[in-house]
């Protein structure tokens, strides 16, 4: 049974370029969070989708962006990439239909804006 | 504002010692506190609680919520190296997990 994948694993990005990272849920999940972890900080909610529709958003500003494919996996895009946005990309998955139970992590993609 | 805050933030101990994190939270709509062990990357999931006075235990971890106060505690006993991490806790409230910073937890020969 797969868990959460991620990929890329690492990245290294210019100011002001784009990125997009994806995510696979683990089999049996249908709702997807994209998260991000500062260092030495606690992660913080970007986003979540469920049904191919973002159901919530954290507090981040438009340049980021996602989206949900019909077989649940997900992307998050960030455009116009600032230094402050280096950081650990985590994606978590969780089943809406069964409850919301605990939330499965991916290893997490680790971005470098230089 | 929402908010999850852990205590300490940072803690060193021996082998064999025992050790409690304490997780505070403020958050509206709570349906669940949740505790997670992240060494590298992957937050990995030890424990969700929903009610009040019910411990958990899983091996030498073990954790219990009190929803009247608004705090849970993490307890390792009989620490071990292989217990050095940060240990994150985390609210859920309406679809999305809140995190606290986070308690680096360090333990020696």
């Amino acid at each position: 049974d797969a868990g959460v994948t991620q990929s890329p694993t690492h990245l290294i990005k210019t100011r002001g370029q784009q990125v997009t990272l994806r995510c696979s849920p683990k089999s049996g999940h249908d709702t997807v969070s994209w998260y991000q972890q500062a260092l030495g900080q606690g992660p913080q909610f970007i986003f979540q989708y469920y049904e191919e529709e973002e159901r919530q958003r954290g507090n981040f500003p438009d340049r980021f962006s996602g989206h949900q494919f019909p077989n649940y996996s997900s992307e998050l895009n960030v455009n116009a990439l600032l230094l402050g946005d280096s950081a650990l990309y985590l994606c978590a998955s969780t089943s809406y239909r069964a409850g919301n139970t605990e939330a499965f992590f991916g290893q997490g993609t680790r971005l470098t804006v230089v | 504002e929402d908010k999850v805050v852990q205590s300490p933030l940072s803690l060193v101990v021996h082998e064999g010692d025992t050790v409690t994190l304490n997780c505070s939270y403020e958050v509206t709509n709570f349906r669940s506190l949740l505790w997670y062990k992240q060494e590298k990357k992957a937050p990995t999931f030890l424990f969700m609680l929903t009610s009040s006075g019910i411990e958990k235990k899983s091996g030498r971890l073990s954790s219990i919520l009190d929803k009247k106060e608004l705090f849970s505690i993490l307890n390792i006993t009989a620490t071990q190296t292989g217990d050095s991490a940060v240990y994150l806790c985390a609210v859920g409230g309406g679809g999305k997990l809140i995190f606290g910073q986070g308690t680096e937890l360090s333990v020696k020969p």
